[in-house]
């Protein structure tokens, strides 16, 4: 099973600035990997899958990065609505897993 | 637009077996591209996937949850369903049912709104 590692465990960050998220897998997966968003009772929002590509209709503030085993979420202007849990999650064979998430919260 | 449903007891007993359904509306169960799979999250914790299952009955589960995990598929009726058995406290969660693909792009690109199953005496 890859184990998905994501840093920090929570991060502060002040609206309109710059927010960045990492995922390591344990062993490569390839560019097989997803982010998604969970508010606080809410469904997880697919954001990013590929590693890069942008769901339908996130906005281009939203950008994933990365490959093998190292991947980036980066938020680059942070909205109000940003704030929220983030997830990686790799989907290179069985089973998939999912990382710890990343809390982003306002400073 | 395709949407899933989550039913089923939201109480279960220790020991007991753990049952749910997805309706699946608005779009074919039977597709060749898709699989079905349930995905949990115990309150307050990240998101684990259960086990996917195509509709030709083809499953791939957890593998630290395969002993326990029965998912099956019907066709006719529009629904997959998950059993999870000799259920813990460690079972409480909200279980979500959710769609990915076959092919090179299996993420979960499609969510029901989850149900929360508390396992309790």
């Amino acid at each position: 099973e890859i184990v998905m590692t994501q840093s920090p465990a929570t991060l502060s960050v002040s609206p309109g600035e710059r927010a960045t998220l990492s995922c390591r897998a344990s062993q490569s997966v390839s560019s097989n990997l997803a982010w998604y968003q969970q508010k606080p009772g809410q469904v997880p929002r697919l954001l990013i899958y590929g590693a890069t590509a942008r769901a339908t209709g996130i906005p281009a503030r939203f950008s994933g990065s990365g490959s093998g085993t190292d991947f980036t979420l980066t938020i680059s202007s942070l909205q109000s609505e940003d704030f929220a849990v983030y997830y990686c999650q790799h989907y290179n064979n069985w089973p998939y897993t999912f990382g710890q998430g990343t809390k982003l919260e306002i400073k | 637009q395709l949407q899933l449903q989550e039913s089923g007891p939201g109480l279960v007993k220790p020991s007991e077996t753990l049952s749910l359904t997805c309706n699946v509306s608005g779009g074919s169960i039977t597709s060749d591209t898709y699989y079905w799979a349930w995905i949990r999250q115990p309150p307050g914790k990240g998101l684990e996937w259960i086990g996917s299952i195509h509709y030709s009955g083809s499953t791939n589960y957890r593998p630290s949850l395969e002993s326990r995990v029965t998912m099956s598929i019907h066709t006719s009726k529009t629904y997959f369903s998950l059993r999870l058995s000799s259920v813990t406290a460690a079972d409480t969660a909200v279980y979500y049912c959710a769609r990915h693909e076959t092919g090179a792009f299996r993420f979960f690109g499609l969510w029901g709104r989850g149900t929360l199953v508390t396992v309790s005496s």
